[in-house]
């Protein structure tokens, strides 16, 4: 079964520091997404991606995050300046199958 | 998107059948019915899709009725590791997902010995 790769799995890093999340997609899948979920809470829709640019994104999506595929198989998300509250579970989805998430502790 | 109703939790023992039903009154003509489990600290994991009737895969079955405003997502004889989240969805496309996914709480299905 064709899987949703996403490194690193965890990442800590100091409030202010720039992050990038990295997933690879399933090769033949034209859309995808970002989402995140804080402990306790609901998986929330950060993204979604479609023919190299960004096609809806949600409010939590401000100008401190970005997305983008360079090289037509990585898919990253990067925080430019990290907060406490970005600490979550990031889950890139690969059309409607998911990647194991990285965790994200901002400390 | 259509709002969707479950219940916040289930019990059941080892080796029984799992009924989780999910309430959709206003999903609309093109809208498709998924199903994810999530394990704790895992992504979402895609179990099951439907339009109509019955879907049967080799991990769960989906039960629509013919007014299409509920959904039962049944779990055949289950075991510990069946221990999850179970999300019922609602929406557009979702055969490939070419729209995003709204997430509710859930179900939590706690499976005893």
């Amino acid at each position: 079964e064709p899987e949703v790769t996403q490194t690193p799995s965890h990442q800590v890093t100091q409030m202010g520091q720039e992050v990038i999340l990295r997933c690879v997609p399933i090769s033949n899948h034209l859309y995808f997404y970002w989402y995140r979920q804080i402990l306790g809470q609901k998986v929330e829709f950060l993204v979604s991606f479609y023919n190299n640019e960004i096609s809806e994104k949600s409010e939590i999506f401000d100008d401190q995050f970005s997305v983008e595929r360079p090289d037509g198989s990585n898919f990253t998300l990067k925080i430019r300046s990290t907060k406490l509250e970005d600490s979550a579970m990031y889950f890139c989805a690969s059309e409607a199958f998911f990647g194991q998430g990285t965790r994200l502790t901002v400390v | 998107l259509a709002k969707t109703t479950q219940p916040i939790s289930m019990d059941s023992y080892e080796g029984q059948e799992v009924n989780i039903t999910c309430s959709h009154n206003n999903i609309a003509t093109n809208d498709y019915i998924t199903w994810y489990q999530q394990f704790p600290s895992q992504g979402p994991r895609f179990i099951i899709q439907g339009y109509k009737t019955k879907v049967t895969n080799e991990v769960a079955s989906l039960f629509i009725p013919a007014d299409r405003k509920s959904s039962t997502l049944s779990l055949p004889r289950v075991s510990l590791s069946d221990t999850a989240v179970y999300y019922c969805l609602v929406g557009p496309n979702y055969g490939g997902a070419t729209n995003k996914l709204i997430f509710g709480t859930g179900t939590l299905l706690a499976v005893q010995p």
